[in-house]
């Protein structure tokens, strides 16, 4: 009864490959996440989704794209693989207010080759 | 320009001690600081949070310390054990949106 789950765990690919990474949450959030941390091990967000819509889109480019099919789901579609997209990509959920904790997925370790 | 930093990207403490792990951020409208924890190959896990209306919250062995004029936090762990071992981040966010600006991540070896 994992409560963020992301598949898969590790993705190994070529550049200009398209690809997908799952994320869902059992906790009955209304807001989701994608953070990328970087091979420094910075951790930065790149999008929020509350209720199935947009509200924070940080400076990526935009051959990265959220997708939310429902509550539970905010999957991150990658076109266009390039080598500086070699991280790993953590989903997170939590209720939308300022002082509700984020609860993260076990990340996604996507090798572009 | 790294709005919330942890200076120290390491720290090695012996089983029964103090562990003191720093951080300072920039922006004065944060409002709500978080530590989490990071093992090998997980996620981070919530580990304690502060509002900036307070300057002290504990949990168990661990309390967070908020210094507003300084822009500074510190997470305080009494007594570290083994298990603490692990990669340490700050976070802020502000008060809209709850998007959490983390800090670069402290590495924190207990020494048995």
């Amino acid at each position: 009864d994992t409560a963020v789950s992301q598949t898969p765990k590790y993705l190994v690919t070529q550049m200009g490959n398209d690809k997908s990474i799952k994320c869902e949450q059992n906790l009955g959030h209304d807001t989701m996440y994608w953070y990328k941390q970087d091979s420094k091990k910075f951790l930065k967000i790149m999008f929020s989704y509350n209720n199935k819509e947009l509200i924070i889109n940080e400076t990526v480019p935009n051959r990265f794209s959220p997708k939310s099919p429902d509550k539970a789901h905010l999957n991150l579609h990658i076109n266009s693989l390039e080598l500086g997209d070699s991280a790993v990509y953590f989903c997170a959920s939590s209720q939308m207010t300022s002082t509700d904790t984020q609860y993260f997925g076990p990340g996604t370790r996507l090798t572009v080759l | 320009d790294q709005q919330v930093k942890q200076n120290s990207p390491s720290l090695s403490v012996q089983e029964g001690r103090i562990s003191i792990l720093n951080c300072d951020y920039t922006n004065s409208m944060f409002d709500y600081f978080l530590w989490y924890k990071k093992y090998p190959a997980e996620g981070p896990t919530f580990l304690i949070s502060i509002s900036s209306i307070k300057d002290k919250n504990e949990d168990g062995r661990f309390t967070v310390f908020l210094n507003k004029s300084a822009k500074h936090l510190s997470l305080h762990i009494v007594p570290s054990q083994p298990g603490d071992s692990a990669v340490y981040f700050c976070a802020a966010s502000l008060n809209a949106g709850n998007m959490l600006t983390f800090g670069g991540g402290t590495r924190l070896m207990v020494k048995p």
